[in-house]
């Protein structure tokens, strides 16, 4: 899991909640990334940062927003308006080459 | 567009034998491939990557992947398997050409490992 941290592990939301995940890297990496991950399922990228104050949405970017204001820090909320966000949350970090994953938080709307 | 697949959801293979476990892809242009290993409640952790020069590349835990341009593929092998290597795995490619870094990932294979 390298140098990404992911906080919490677990997260427990009651419906029409907003919840923010939290992501650090201390690699130095420019770019990072959060995707969400369904049983069974593939990843799917949600948001992704280049460089700090800019970033761009992924394929199923509804019902998400992200902030990028250091370098090393790329939170994700999860806002109300997303319909199912029962999932695993993965966050990453690269240069121009392989990314780096945190080990994830996984969140249950109750 | 970028596209990757894995055309095999799940691999069976006996501990001690050899596993492939399959990838093709689609790009524009030249590419950078990866495979990713991803374990129980984990975060994916990289095994290997191809970016140009010998078509073979070897990588963590025993794995190597060959690249065949011809055939657009990068399949993922080990001579002898181990039960803990079941886990599951993920091929991506990246476009070369492409100024955003993002990566696409394939759908995933469950390699299951029996004793």
């Amino acid at each position: 899991d390298g140098g990404i941290t992911q906080s919490p592990k677990y997260l427990f939301r009651k419906e029409g909640q907003n919840v923010t995940l939290s992501c650090e890297q201390n690699l130095n990496h420019d770019a990072m990334y959060w995707y969400r991950q369904d049983p069974g399922q593939g990843l799917r990228l949600i948001y992704y940062s280049q460089i700090v104050n800019d970033f761009q949405k992924g394929d199923i970017a509804e019902g998400y927003s992200v902030s990028r204001e250091k370098k090393e820090s790329f939170p994700l909320t999860v806002t109300s308006a997303q319909k199912n966000p029962t999932a695993f949350y993965l966050c990453a970090s690269s240069t121009r080459g392989e990314q780096f994953f945190g080990p994830g938080t996984r969140l249950t709307v109750l | 567009a970028q596209s990757v697949a894995q055309p095999e959801d799940q691999v069976n293979v006996a501990e001690g034998n050899p596993l492939t476990v399959k990838c093709t892809y689609s790009v524009s242009g030249n590419p950078y491939l990866f495979w990713y290993v991803q374990y129980p409640n984990r975060g994916l952790q990289f095994l290997l990557k191809y970016i140009t020069g010998d078509n073979l590349v070897k990588g963590s835990y025993g794995f190597e992947a060959e690249f065949n341009k011809s055939q657009t593929s990068f399949h993922l092998k080990k001579p002898s398997a181990l039960v803990s290597d079941s886990a599951l795995y993920f091929c991506a490619v990246r476009d070369k050409r492409s100024s955003a870094s993002k990566i696409i990932f394939g759908s995933g294979t469950r390699l299951s490992i029996r004793p």
